[in-house]
Order: structure tokens, then sequence, then C-alpha cells
């Protein structure tokens, strides 16, 4: 399988604690995004990452999260100190992007994170 | 003013009927858009890019007015397997230079027999 791969597909933890999430991406592509979905809702932006560099981060995305991409590869998403406001599915998607123009993204199967 | 704002749904037609979805954007910098459509508890999958011209594929035919920042969508002889929800997607330039995809809400869709 070539597309987007998440892992885990679903989490269940205790709030207060970690998780974190892995993303790798389809292998050609440069760009690689975040997004965090709730119920009735569109996907929300996180971050994205433009190969290693993180160029652009949600005012969603406060001092419990953080995302890496160190080899312009897969790339992680933790959220420290979780709560439940934190429960969603967590979106990977990839894209290939050139001369700042982005094609289309495919997206991974994402993330189901339940906080309890 | 929403960056990608979408008609409420949900839209409830019959078997064959033609419905028509419509989508507003905030950044006139945007500079490509798509539909994707989502099915319940999996990832949005891509259904067709929007180009300035109009494009059609099949039953389904996007078009876009750029000058007054609206994409729509139209679903001929819409099918059972059309039921989703139908996300409009913005790909506009961020004040780093850089551009990041934005959704709206969605649109769902129920087709009955």
């Amino acid at each position: 399988d070539t597309g987007v791969s998440q892992n885990p597909r679903h989490k269940i933890t205790k709030r207060g604690q970690n998780v974190t999430f892995r993303c790798d991406p389809i292998s050609e592509h440069n760009r690689l995004y975040w997004y965090r979905q709730t119920l009735g809702q569109g996907p929300e932006f996180l971050t994205y990452f433009q190969n290693e560099a993180q160029l652009e981060k949600s005012r969603l995305l406060s001092d419990r999260f953080s995302a890496e991409r160190p080899k312009g590869s897969f790339s992680t998403l933790e959220i420290q100190r979780t709560e439940q406001g934190d429960s969603a599915m967590y979106l990977c998607a990839s894209s290939l992007t050139w001369d700042r123009r982005n094609t289309e993204a495919f997206f991974g199967q994402g993330t189901r994170l339940t906080v309890v | 003013r929403k960056e990608v704002e979408q008609d409420p749904g949900p839209f409830n037609v019959p078997e064959g009927a033609t419905v028509a979805f419509n989508c507003t954007y905030s950044n006139s910098a945007s500079q490509s858009f798509f539909w994707y459509r989502q099915d319940c508890r999996k990832e949005p999958k891509l259904l067709m890019s929007v180009y300035s011209s109009g494009n059609e594929d099949g039953r389904f035919t996007a078009q876009l007015n750029r000058a007054s920042q609206y994409i729509s969508l139209l679903i001929r002889d819409s099918k059972l397997s059309d039921s989703a929800t139908y996300l409009c997607v913005v790909n506009g330039r961020e004040n780093s230079g850089y551009s990041t995809l934005t959704f709206g809400k969605g649109t769902m869709l129920l087709v009955s027999p």
C-alpha cells in the first residue's frame, strides 16, 4: 500500500497522559499536514511541514501539542497532558508542492483519540 | 466571515435528483480549489479539482467564480452511493507566503430510494 499510513488507528488514554501519533506520507510527497476533526465538523488545520520544516501552526495548536518531521519523511504528533477536549480524529495528509502551489492532498485513515 | 463557508445540511434528495452545493471563501489570494467527499467515519477523498473554466466529471460539475469567491458542485442523477459529506477545500496563501488547505464544515447529502 503506497498511500498515507497512520498509526495507531485508535487510541484510548486517560486524562493527563501523553500520546504520540505517527504518519507515513506518500514517499515522494514533500508536504505533510496534520488536521483534527470532530463530529459534524470539517477537518481543522493544525500544522504542516514542507520537507522537514514546520511552516505554519494553527492557533488551535496549544503548547501541549508538538509535531516533528525529522528527516522530511514520516511525522509524529505528540499531545502532552491530554484533556477530554482533545478527543477527536487526527488526520494526516500529504501532497506534492512545487512553486508554492499545492496539488491535491491525500489523507490517511486517521487516528481516533478518546481521552477518558 | 469564515474562511470557507458551505451550505448547512443535510440535503435529503430522492434517487435521480439533481443537487447543488455552494461554497464561498474569504481569501482572495486563494489559488486552488477542490471538492472532497467524506464517508461516515472515513477519511476525506478527493472528488475533483475545480478550475476557473469549470469542469465536469461524469455526473459531477464544478464551477468557480473568482470575482464572487464562490465555488459550486452540481450532482446530476443522484445515486444512493452519493450519500456522503461533501467538503469544499481552498488552497490559500498565508502571511508566511506559503499556502495551506482550508476545509469547510461540509454538507451532508442523503440520497433515498
